[in-house]
């Protein structure tokens, strides 16, 4: 069974950049479809998908997204990274990583970011 | 960008109903169209992919139809279990990936 685990600091000031991981365990990020996706869900909002990365490191991110995304991968760890640069109170939200790039069979949990000095 | 609007947002119905909850695309996504379950405080579940294919371990109650910009997701027998928030979501390749703003399905 896949599980995806999010991780990275839930307070990031404006300005600043957000930084999350996701550890993937029970499958190996270069196996299956090996497309891994960052979702977002603004408090009580629907979902935005924010970019996914490919096990060979390609990557394509929304274009409202992109100036400010940077999603890279590390197969030795088996892990998945989302950068967000020059935040604001807009880019709360909780942070999901998630397995596939076009639909998405498993999911972390979901970590609340919050934007605020 | 391919905006992708649910109706009804929130519907009422009762343990046994069959509902359905429709999902229209402001463009052609063919049938790569998804269906989610989201509940309370947990992440969501995928129910239906390429618009009618049943995700493994889903129960048989949920179907989806539709192809082109009308789609829409049935639940045959309403269960206890299924009260939760729907989200549509389409992946056509020439364009990013988004979703529907959501169906609240409640209690009557």
């Amino acid at each position: 069974q896949v599980q995806l685990q999010e991780s990275g600091p839930g307070l990031v000031k404006p300005s600043q950049t957000l930084s999350l991981t996701c550890t993937v365990s029970g499958g190996s990020l270069s196996s299956g479809a090996s497309y891994w996706s960052w979702i977002r869900q603004h408090p009580e909002k629907g979902l935005e998908w924010i970019g996914y990365v490919h096990y060979s490191g390609s990557t394509y991110y929304n274009p409202s997204l992109k100036s400010r995304v940077t999603i890279s991968i590390d197969t030795s760890k088996n892990q998945f990274s989302l950068k967000m640069s020059s935040v604001t109170a807009a880019d709360t939200a909780v942070y999901y990583c998630a397995r596939g790039g076009n639909n998405f069979d498993y999911w972390g949990q979901g970590t609340l970011v919050t934007v605020s000095s | 960008d391919i905006q992708m609007t649910q109706s009804p947002s929130t519907l009422s119905a009762s343990v046994g109903d069959r509902v359905t909850i429709t999902c229209r695309a402001s463009q052609n996504v063919y049938s790569w169209l998804a269906w989610y379950q989201q509940k309370a405080g947990k992440a969501p579940k995928l129910l239906i992919y390429k618009a009618s294919s049943l995700e493994s371990g889903v129960p048989s109650r949920f179907s989806g139809s539709g192809s082109g910009t009308e789609f829409s997701l049935t639940i045959s027998s309403l269960q206890p279990d299924d009260f939760a928030t729907y989200y549509c979501q389409q992946y056509n390749t020439y364009y990013p990936n988004s979703f529907g703003q959501g169906t609240k399905l409640e209690i009557k």
